[in-house]
């Protein structure tokens, strides 16, 4: 199975709520990034967060990792019409192994948010 | 503009039939890596370079190659598709991977007939 896997496959909500999405994987990683992607289009980088740190913020972003349970959660807060959108972790290989260089992503989460 | 580009952007071909798919990136970054995105399957990493000259196997390379010439090119070749080659691509630069940010490209949407 892949590396990073997301939970939920999608998610539908109302404009002003928040928006949690997991991320679980499997072998040790340097760093942990989440990426969103417009129908179609290329992804875009949201915020990454490495393997000794525990939270992180940007803006209404809220990423957390904890490497005990090989997890990772982005939350969204007040969220917009316009985070419609699928979100993508993605993790980065710990430069000790020998596939240092290799970024696997999970399946995605798809965002509705309703007007 | 700092911007990673792919050509074609649309491609229709015959199995058999050996085609690149060029990339070119203007960041002069180090790192470049090649995707698929395939319905339910995510994004699967197909080749990336850490440098010129330097290039190394993601999770699905077979039926791809690719070369690392220049900095700023880095282009997939199919040399014989398949159906199964029917995908989404993407390609992506970054200036050092442990810095994070990848840009995309906008992909390129190749139909093998």
């Amino acid at each position: 199975s892949q590396q990073g896997e997301e939970d939920p496959q999608a998610l539908s909500i109302q404009e002003g709520e928040n928006a949690t999405m997991n991320c679980s994987y499997k072998t040790s990683i340097n760093n942990l990034q989440w990426y969103r992607q417009n129908s179609g289009r290329g992804l875009v980088h949201l915020i990454l967060i490495r393997s000794n740190e525990r939270e992180k913020h940007s803006g209404r972003l809220r990423v957390t990792l904890d490497t005990s349970k090989k997890s990772s959660s982005l939350l969204i807060t007040a969220s917009r019409a316009a985070d419609t959108a699928s979100y993508f972790c993605a993790t980065g290989q710990d430069a000790g192994g020998t596939s240092y260089g290799k970024l696997t992503f999970g399946q995605g989460t798809i965002l509705t948010v309703h007007p | 503009e700092a911007q990673v580009t792919q050509n074609p952007r649309y491609l229709i071909t015959v199995t058999g039939k050996k085609l690149t798919v060029t990339c070119s990136q203007n960041m002069n970054h180090e790192y470049m890596s090649w995707y698929r995105q395939d319905p339910g399957l995510g994004l699967r990493q197909i080749y990336y370079s850490m440098n010129v000259e330097v290039t190394d196997k993601g999770d699905v390379p077979e039926g791809y190659k690719v070369s690392r010439k220049e900095k700023r090119n880095f282009p997939l070749i199919l040399e014989s598709p398949s159906p199964n080659q029917t995908s989404l691509y993407f390609c992506a630069s970054s200036g050092a991977l442990w810095r994070g940010t990848q840009y995309f490209g906008p992909g390129t949407r190749l139909t093998v007939l």
